[in-house]
Order: C-alpha cells, then sequence, then structure tokens
C-alpha cells in the first residue's frame, strides 16, 4: 500500500527554465510534508517542508505548493539549474512534532539540461 | 561540524550470516532513525529511537533490531540474511525527533550474495 505516490519516475528540462515534481498521496492524517533531494552516493538532503495548515512554503528557487483537496503537492524549482539534477523525494509524516518517521515516495530524477 | 557518519559504507555479506551497521547522530541531536532504500524505491522506515527508547517501528520482520547508546549513537543489526536485504541503509538524526530537522548520513550500501 503505497501512500506516498510520485508517479513521474523521470523528467528533464531546460536549464533556466521552471522544473515541477509531484506528489499524490492517500492518508488525510498526514499533517507534514517533506521534500528531500538525493545525488548518487549521498544521502538524502532536506529541501523544504510544508505544514498541512498551509498551502505554500517559499524558500529562495523552491515552492512547495500542497492541495489538500486533491491531496497533492508539488515542488516548483525556479530557475532550474544544472546543480539541481538529482533524484527528488516526496515525504510525509502522522506527527511532525514527535515522531521521525517519514513516508517518502518512489522518487522522481531530474535531470536539467544547460 | 560533522553530519550524521554512518559505518561501513558497503559490506558485502553471504545468506543467512548477520550484520551490525553503526551510526553517529549529529552532536546534540538525541533522536535517530533508521530506514532501507532499494534500487529504484524510496528509503523505508525501519525504526526511530529516541532518549535510548524504541518510539517507532516499520514493517519490518523480527530479523531487524537496533538499539541507541547513552551517546545516542545507535547499530543496526539484521540477522539471518537473506538476498532481499540488499539495499542502502540510511541513518537519519534529529534534535527532537520532529522531522523537520531530520538529517541524513551517506548511507551503508549492503549486498548479500
Amino acid at each position: 500500500d503505497q501512500q506516498v505516490k510520485q508517479n513521474s519516475p523521470s523528467l528533464s528540462v531546460q536549464e533556466g527554465r521552471i522544473s515541477i515534481l509531484n506528489c499524490d498521496y492517500t492518508n488525510s492524517m498526514f499533517d507534514y510534508f517533506l521534500w528531500y533531494k538525493k545525488y548518487p552516493a549521498e544521502g538524502p538532503t532536506f529541501l523544504i517542508s510544508i505544514s498541512s495548515i498551509k498551502d505554500k512554503n517559499e524558500d529562495g528557487r523552491f515552492t512547495v505548493f500542497l492541495n489538500k483537496s486533491a491531496k497533492h503537492l508539488s515542488l516548483h524549482i525556479v530557475p532550474s539549474q544544472p546543480g539541481d539534477s538529482a533524484v527528488y523525494f516526496c515525504a510525509a509524516s502522522l506527527d511532525s512534532s514527535n515522531t521521525g518517521k517519514l513516508i517518502f515516495g518512489q522518487g522522481t530524477t531530474l535531470q536539467v539540461k544547460p | 561540524d560533522a553530519g550524521v557518519t554512518q559505518s561501513p559504507t558497503h559490506l558485502i555479506k553471504t545468506r543467512g550470516q548477520q550484520v551490525t551497521l553503526r551510526c553517529s547522530p549529529i552532536s546534540g541531536h538525541k533522536s535517530v532513525s533508521w530506514y532501507q532504500q532499494v534500487l529504484g524505491q524510496g528509503p523505508q522506515f525501519i525504526f526511530q529511537y529516541y532518549e535510548k527508547e524504541e518510539r517507532g517501528r516499520g514493517n519490518f520482520p523480527d530479523r531487524f533490531s537496533a538499539r541507541q547508546f547513552p551517546n545516542y549513537s545507535s547499530e543496526l543489526n539484521v540477522n539471518a540474511l537473506l538476498l532481499g536485504d540488499s539495499a542502502l541503509y540510511l541513518c537519519a538524526s534529529s534534535i527532537s525527533g520532529g522531522v523537520t530537522e531530520a538529517f541524513f548520513g551517506q548511507g551503508t550500501r549492503l549486498t548479500v550474495v
């Protein structure tokens, strides 16, 4: 039972354009969502998060949007840079204040072409 | 400041053997979580330890066990290894157990042959 899904295994965009990575979830009890980036041979690196009480959170080039009614969130990267090429994971938590348990999606490989 | 460190980085074991993986959290972090990532999938939660007590356990068999020491470092043990245990094992640490501050180590690549 995949509670967090990233249906696009890969995405390719041109440098300077917008990258949009999507994530769907099934459990309405999730109250916190995060995006992690992973380079080969490294552990995941935290990018940005959003609470279920918000619908948008912005940090520099990265913006996360949450649509609770559709159980959907997306990560926008503007402008995309070649160094953004990595695997991006969406993750969800049932209790952001108490547990370190994250439920991850399968990941989307982003390639940004120069 | 040292990040989360895991050892060893790579490991090859034979089916049926036992393995111990180690994790040192960031200084000041009291919570350690373990994840298994198989190729092509996202990390899957195995355990969380906070202040040396198990706080959560994922859907893994009893062959998987873990503990946390007084200095907050942690070990993950896997007994009776199966080929399907081959994966990247990730450790994450955080200050209070809150997911907003989870930092991951580089992982231990376990290959079971």
